[in-house]
């Protein structure tokens, strides 16, 4: 298995403002992904994050709205920017290990 | 447009009874689902999972069946327990393993003792 840490845990942050979320692994791993679970609804994968390549985003998100950093296989952030009321949500990171797919407990931010 | 789609967000049922949670997919070329259980302030944990081979797969008291004719998988948590309350989420990947997701929106499920 794979533990998985993320900070902050939850953070209220104002309009126009930027938050960076770290996500830490207890080993290795190739691949890693962020989410966003917003209320009431589905996790949806913002990226996928591998190290020594950019970011792969999905539809609906972009770079400069979601930058992401993977310096190395234990590590990766995600950069809110520029943050509205409607980027209130989870943020979750996440990694596969041993053909399973892991998560951290979440960012829960707030923007006001 | 929903791929993966659980359209009952809350089920309620009594302790030591049969808890079944249900999902359906509409895109064929998934062929590797998932069930992930949430507790609040706690990310998903990995429950069960099923490859697109196989109609069946049982871990204690879970059992996952999956009906790829009708697109349909379901959770059977027998018997269930209250601290078996959380949300379910139903999830499904076309790589053959557990890679970029596709999630269900989930069902809280209420073990009543």
């Amino acid at each position: 298995s794979a533990v998985i840490s993320q900070k902050p845990s939850r953070d209220i942050c104002q309009r126009g403002t930027s938050l960076t979320i770290q996500c830490q692994v207890d080993s290795q791993v190739t691949m890693m992904f962020w989410y966003r679970q917003q209320p009431g609804q589905s996790l949806t994968l913002i990226a996928t994050a591998n190290q020594g390549s950019e970011a792969t985003y999905e539809s609906g998100f972009v770079i400069d709205k979601f930058p992401i950093s993977r310096p190395n296989l234990t590590f990766s952030t995600l950069t809110v920017s520029n943050m509205s009321p409607e980027d209130s949500s989870i943020y979750l990171c996440s990694v596969v290990k041993g053909g399973e797919q892991y998560f951290g407990p979440g960012t829960r931010l707030t923007v006001t | 447009d929903q791929q993966v789609k659980q359209n009952s967000p809350s089920l309620s049922v009594q302790e030591g009874r049969i808890s079944i949670l249900n999902c359906d997919y509409t895109n064929s070329m998934f062929d590797y689902f998932l069930w992930y259980k949430k507790y609040p302030a706690e990310g998903p944990t990995f429950l069960i999972s099923i490859s697109s081979i196989k109609d069946k797969n049982e871990d204690g008291r879970f059992t996952v069946f999956l009906n790829k004719s009708a697109k349909h998988l379901s959770l059977h948590i027998v018997p269930s327990q209250p601290g078996d309350s959380a949300v379910y989420f139903c999830a499904a990947s076309g790589l053959g393993s557990a890679r970029q997701l596709t999630f269900g929106s989930g069902t809280q499920l209420t073990v009543l003792p």
